[in-house]
Formats: structure tokens, sequence, C-alpha cells
């Protein structure tokens, strides 16, 4: 069984063109996050959502929309394609922190590569 | 501004001996730390992790040890094994679902 999915896992377009990114967990984790992996593979934090509530939103432009239509589910559009949004994007899914000090593993998808032309 | 980093792009370990991977962060409210291992085509699998109430922690093969005044911590693999090849991330936390991640380490374990 496959805990974080994300689909499509390749995706080439122009640019201009707007496209979405679907992500599904069956994990029964409340927070769901975006994460972009650029060329120097950072790993950077987009977006999270908890019960379906956006808690992080970090400095994306706002031709990113996530959208959230339940727990398991948090899908990433972006309109008006650019180059510079190529790049790898995970999903990943956690429960939420327990104890005062502990964070919470997350469990990543596989990534969709995107490559704006 | 990148508050977990990873120093060594990559490391080269003969199969059977230790390796020994880097991270280093800067913001001392980090409480917690996490190792991924990541193999092409693959998202991120979790390894092993540690809490600042400890310096060590052992799993297996797997050792991570944490340097609070140092602001360092370190992945010990023994012994090595050509499956172990991979990209590692570090990662840190403080007391939020926010990760932090190192750029990867990229582990070749030479038969």
């Amino acid at each position: 069984d496959t805990a974080v999915s994300q689909t499509p896992k390749y995706l080439v377009t122009q640019m201009g063109n707007d496209k979405s990114i679907k992500c599904e967990q069956n994990l029964g984790h409340d927070t769901m996050y975006w994460y972009k992996q650029d060329s120097k593979k950072f790993l950077k934090i987009m977006f999270s959502y908890n019960n379906k509530e956006l808690i992080i939103n970090e400095t994306v432009p706002n031709r990113f929309s996530p959208k959230s239509p339940d727990k398991a589910h948090l899908n990433l559009h972006i309109n008006s394609l650019e180059l510079g949004d190529s790049a790898v994007y995970f999903c990943a899914s956690s429960q939420d922190p327990g104890l005062a000090g502990e964070g919470e593993t997350q469990y990543f998808g596989p990534g969709t590569r995107l490559l704006v032309l | 501004d990148q508050q977990v980093k990873q120093n060594s792009p990559s490391l080269s370990v003969q199969e059977g001996r230790i390796s020994i991977l880097n991270c280093d962060y800067t913001n001392s409210m980090f409480d917690y730390f996490l190792w991924y291992k990541k193999y092409p085509a693959e998202g991120p699998t979790f390894l092993i992790s540690i809490s600042s109430i400890k310096d060590k922690n052992e799993d297996g093969r797997f050792t991570v040890f944490l340097n609070k005044s140092a602001k360092h911590l370190s992945l010990h693999i023994v012994p090595s094994q050509p499956g172990d090849s991979a990209v590692y991330f570090c990662a840190a936390s403080a007391a939020s679902n926010q990760f932090y991640f190192g750029t990867g380490t990229s582990l070749t374990v030479i038969p």
C-alpha cells in the first residue's frame, strides 16, 4: 500500500499553462505539506494544511494555490507556469505533534518532476 | 537563509567500514532532528530521529549523535553496505510541524 501518493509523477508543460498536482495519503494523518526541491536539492516547505486548514504559507508566489478537499488530499494548483517553477515537488503528511519538544515524522510521496519549457 | 547545512555533498566509503554523515544547524530553538534516506526517483523515507533531550539514539546499524553546544549532529552507519548508497537528508524542527532540511549528502558504498 502506498502511504502518500502523488500524480502525476512527471509533468512537462509550456510556460503560461495552468497545471495541478494531486496528493493523497492513506495514513489517517491530520497534516499535509507541499515541498519544493530545487536544482540544488534543497527541500523547502511551501504550504502546510492541518484538518483542511492552511497553517503554514511560506513566501510562495500567489500563482501557487493549495486546495484540500478533505484531510486525505492536498492538491497543488499552479497558474501561469514559469521556467523557474521547474523542480521536484514533494507532498508529505504527518500527525499533529504530540509531546512538547517532539516533532513529527513526515512521510513523503515519491515526488512530481515538473519541467516547464 | 539555510538553517540546516550538510557541507559534504558526497561521501564514498568501502563496504564494511563506517559511514559518518554530518549536519550543522544554526537555530538553537531546534529540538527535534531527523535523518531521511532518498533513493533516486523516490521520495525521502524516514531513517532515524533524535530529540534534544538525548545525545545519542541507536537503531541497528544506524546511530545518530547530537552535540547541542556545537549545533551539530551526525549519522553513523556501521557496517556500511552497498544498499546504503543513497542521498541522506538531515532535518530539524522547533516543536512545530515545519521542518528545515539540509541539502543532502550522497553516500556511495563501494563493494
